[in-house]
């Protein structure tokens, strides 16, 4: 069975600080992973995915996250936060069936 | 591309009625849909998955009487909530992967459902 953590329900950063959201999993097969945003009242938004090829992707909105097999992670990691980038991201695993499991969603708070 | 669109965006209705809410690709053929429910300040949880032409597959403890879905198109899928309650008050959303064998779902933007 395949789960998803993520570390921390809340994260506030000021404006133009790193942003650092975490995500572990654990998974029998080698994963594919995701990390999604959400809006207030929207659905989800692909920010990025990893599919076994280069360990680091790069998404949108200046995004990115490194897969590290070692330690079993896929933080999701920004220069510099925005106030546009406030909204609840979601990591999530799946395997070769393509069944999503969502880790319990960060909420990131982003000051001025 | 790979856009997928919810109808409709809000419902309320009265305890008792039946409201149905569509799914669509709108740029592939999605041979697979998902619908998923999100509960205020919470992650989402898978309720189903819709394979098209054929009958859903659904998650333990969701009653497959109450949440009615047709995927009777590559571009539609239907979820249909039969005798709404107060308790099924909710955000539905649906997602979809391609019909070539893509691992990613694109994700509808939503149906927030208000039972009275």
């Amino acid at each position: 069975a395949q789960s998803v953590t993520q570390l921390g329900s809340h994260v506030s950063v000021s404006e133009g600080a790193l942003v650092l959201l975490r995500c572990n999993y654990s998974s029998s097969v080698p994963p594919y992973l995701f990390w999604y945003v959400q809006y207030p009242n929207q659905g989800l938004q692909l920010l990025l995915k990893y599919t076994s090829a280069a360990t680091l992707v790069k998404g949108i909105n200046g995004f990115e996250a490194e897969f590290k097999k070692s330690e079993t992670s896929f933080h999701l990691t920004k220069p510099s936060a925005h106030m546009s980038d406030a909204a609840e991201y979601f990591c999530a695993v799946s395997d070769a069936g393509n069944m999503l499991t969502f880790g319990g969603g960060t909420r990131l708070m982003v000051k001025p | 591309g790979a856009v997928v669109s919810q109808h409709p965006s809000w419902v309320i209705c009265k305890s008792g009625t039946s409201v149905k809410i569509e799914c669509r690709s709108l740029d592939f053929q999605a041979t697979t849909m998902f619908w998923y429910r999100q509960f205020p300040k919470q992650s989402l949880m898978l309720m189903a998955t819709s394979n098209e032409g054929s009958k859903a597959t659904y998650e333990q403890g969701v009653e497959k009487d109450k949440f009615l879905i047709n995927h009777a198109s590559l571009t539609l899928s239907t979820l249909t909530v039969t005798s709404a309650h107060p308790e099924d008050s909710s955000f539905y959303i649906c997602s979809a992967r391609d019909g070539t064998g893509g691992e990613t779902q694109y994700f509808g933007p939503g149906t927030r459902l208000l039972v009275l």
